[in-house]
């Protein structure tokens, strides 16, 4: 399957300050991934769809002004979470379309996942 | 609403035995249901696609199932090891091609 990275792999932060998480696809180029959060002991919860070149699509409930989305190229998109808080600490994962030709075009594969952790 | 229903309790079975998981969707209409595990503080790793004109599928000792009528999936895993103890997690897609997920089922495998 694809190979995606993800950093840091853990973050602690102040309240108030911004943390950038970055996301790789290492063996293809993928124009869409996606930002998932996880809280413990729940289900992966779909952010938004980060699009190379355009427009990241935010679930609803998702504030784009706070969940900043960058996919400049087709190998890195990078989501920055703006003035974290307390409330934002979480698991945050993304993934991207297994569309390598080896499998499904219907898979993700994940990243390993950045711990954020607010004070 | 929609919903997709996972064990909440944790499986513990012993070294050896088949384990069986859940995943029960209402008011869905997936093309395909994905099972994933997840290993603590890491990400999802694939594991198996069925799509709704498939019964069954496997994949060394998994094996999955797809009942449309039941709107309820089962994952097996033959011959358990504790080496298979993770959170199991069903996801299927939804409008728009996006893949929800279920709450996940821890299992245990005791040796």
């Amino acid at each position: 399957g694809a190979v995606v990275s993800q950093h840091p792999s853990w973050v602690i932060c102040k309240s108030g300050t911004s943390v950038k998480i970055e996301c790789r696809s290492l063996d293809f180029q993928a124009t869409t991934m996606f930002w998932y959060r996880q809280f413990p002991k729940q289900s992966l919860m779909l952010m938004a769809t980060s699009n190379e070149g355009s427009k990241a699509t935010y679930e609803q409930g998702v504030e784009k002004d706070k969940f900043l989305i960058n996919h400049a190229s087709l190998t890195l998109s990078t989501l920055t979470v703006t003035s974290a808080h307390p409330e934002d600490s979480s698991f945050y994962i993304c993934s991207n379309e297994g569309r390598s030709g080896r499998g499904s075009t219907d898979t993700q594969y994940f990243g390993p996942g950045t711990r954020l952790t607010v004070l | 609403s929609q919903k997709i229903e996972q064990n909440s309790e944790a499986l513990n079975i012993q070294e050896g035995k088949t384990a069986t998981l859940t995943c029960n969707y209402t008011n869905y209409s997936p093309a395909y249901l994905q099972w994933y595990r997840q290993d603590p503080g890491r990400g999802p790793v694939f594991l198996l696609l069925i799509r709704e004109n498939e019964k069954e599928k496997r994949k060394e000792r998994l094996k999955v199932t797809f009942d449309t009528t039941l709107k309820q999936s089962l994952f097996h895993i033959t011959a358990s090891q504790p080496a298979d103890s993770a959170t199991y997690l069903c996801a299927l897609n939804a409008k728009g091609n996006k893949l929800v997920f279920g709450a996940g089922t821890i299992l245990r495998v005791k040796s």
